[in-house]
């Protein structure tokens, strides 16, 4: 069954340096997204993806982020200068079209990020 | 505003019992869907279920859009039924106007602990 892949698993770095995590969303999906959860709290929306564009960004999507997707598989979400608060668990997520039934999205197993 | 409130927030069981879930939503939506939350951080996807009723073996959820509410029903608990169960809405509108791109709003969590 296709899945929503994230690497590395766990990412520890250094206030202000960069970091890159990695997804590779299910193959036949336009729409792709970033969340992130700080330990303890709920799941919160960072960004959504669609025709190699942003269609929507929250509020903690500031100037630090950037997403890309630069081949036909991958989708990234880099981090420019890290800080303490940027520890949390994202979430890679993607899902299908623009039809109803393809509502549904469908998450990957996350990178816990460690900024230190 | 857009709101999702998931009730109660925290739930003890014993091995064997029965529980309900509650997710209320403040407005129509195109996606729910219900995650239970594991040990590792990883969120492991129940149903998608927008509207009407589903079942998975010990496992049902039923999404009644015309009144915002959806339940998520867990018979004959099991320890390893433990850990955080979050709802995740979407919603058909966007607040500023126009088709949401899909984003997923988030409940706060239910956290189920179930004692042998």
């Amino acid at each position: 069954e296709p899945e929503v892949t994230q690497t590395p698993s766990h990412q520890v770095t250094q206030m202000g340096q960069e970091v890159i995590l990695r997804c590779v969303p299910i193959s036949n999906h336009l729409y792709f997204y970033w969340y992130r959860q700080i330990l303890g709290q709920k799941v919160e929306f960072l960004v959504s993806f669609y025709n190699n564009e942003i269609s929507e960004k929250s509020e903690i999507f500031d100037d630090q982020f950037s997403v890309e997707r630069p081949d036909g598989s991958n989708f990234t979400l880099k981090i420019r200068s890290t800080k303490l608060e940027d520890s949390a668990m994202y979430f890679c997520a993607s899902r299908g079209g623009l039809a109803s039934s393809y509502n549904e999205q469908f998450f990957g197993p996350g990178t816990r990020l460690t900024v230190l | 505003g857009i709101q999702v409130e998931q009730s109660p927030p925290d739930l003890i069981l014993q091995e064997g019992a029965n529980s309900t879930l509650r997710c209320n939503f403040s407005d129509s939506v195109n996606n729910l869907q219900w995650f239970h939350q594991n040990p590792w951080g990883q969120l492991i996807n129940l149903f998608y279920i927008p509207s009407g009723t589903k079942q998975n073996g010990r496992l049902s959820a039923t999404t009644v859009a015309t009144e915002r509410y959806s339940l998520l029903y867990i018979s004959s608990s099991q320890t390893t039924d433990s850990g955080v169960y979050f709802c995740a809405v979407g919603f058909r509108f966007h607040p500023a106007g126009g088709t949401s791109y899909g984003k997923l709003t988030f409940g706060q969590g239910t956290i189920l602990t179930v004692h042998p």
